[in-house]
């Protein structure tokens, strides 16, 4: 059973960019959920998707969005990036909506 | 709204010697409760959750944490630390109600001493 993958690693942007990030969930799961993780903190819950619907968002600017697909993959984008958008994101899928997460390995992005 | 907090920024403690992590929740109903590893430049592994039934739950890597209401504690403990134990470890709590969306404490970086 292949667990959540993430994709790129690594990416640098410089501010006023645009990015993708990519999520590709268990196996099974239905909902993915993402977060952001600056340096020195613990995550911070963005928002979560299930069957394809946004199901709950944090305290995240609206140049924030995400996507999920047929397949339960997901995309998070960031319009406009800022230098505080520097972190690690975090995926997260379930089985589904209440279930427990299993996260992905993270993308580190910088922003310059 | 549901938040965590963790006290502790750093522990050091001696290989071999116990650990206990604090944690501290604030929500309204029963939550969910969880306490996540995490490695230098890795993601989060579960070690352990609460939802309901015994309040001392058994994990991986020998740990367990017990889940006190009248607290609003759910700690962590190790009777015996080992080296691969140096890590950050995050307490969460989640909501049925809420989806389980996750809320975060800033977390609690682990030395271990030789």
């Amino acid at each position: 059973e292949t667990g959540v993958t993430q994709s790129p690693t690594h990416l640098i942007k410089t501010r006023g960019q645009q990015v993708t990030l990519r999520c590709s969930s268990q196996s099974g799961h239905n909902t993915v959920s993402w977060y952001q993780q600056a340096l020195g903190q613990g995550p911070q819950f963005i928002f979560q998707y299930y069957r394809e619907e946004e199901n709950g968002r944090g305290n995240f600017p609206p140049r924030f969005s995400g996507l999920q697909f047929p397949n339960y993959s997901s995309e998070l984008n960031v319009n406009a990036l800022e230098l505080d958008d520097s972190a690690l994101y975090l995926c997260a899928s379930s089985e589904t909506v209440n279930n427990e997460q299993f996260f992905g390995p993270g993308t580190r992005l910088t922003v310059l | 709204a549901q938040s965590v907090t963790q006290p502790d920024i750093h522990i050091t403690v001696s290989e071999g010697a116990s650990l206990e992590l604090r944690c501290n929740y604030s929500y309204g109903a029963t939550p969910y409760l969880f306490w996540y590893v995490q490695s230098p430049g890795q993601g989060l592994q579960l070690l352990l959750k609460y939802f309901s039934g015994d309040t001392l739950v058994q994990g991986i890597k020998g740990f367990e944490a017990e889940f006190k209401r009248s607290q609003s504690s759910f700690n962590l403990r190790k009777p015996s630390v080992h080296w691969s134990d140096a890590a950050e470890y995050f307490c969460a709590v989640g909501a049925e109600a809420a989806g389980n969306k996750l809320t975060f404490g800033g977390g609690t970086r682990v030395l271990v001493k030789p």
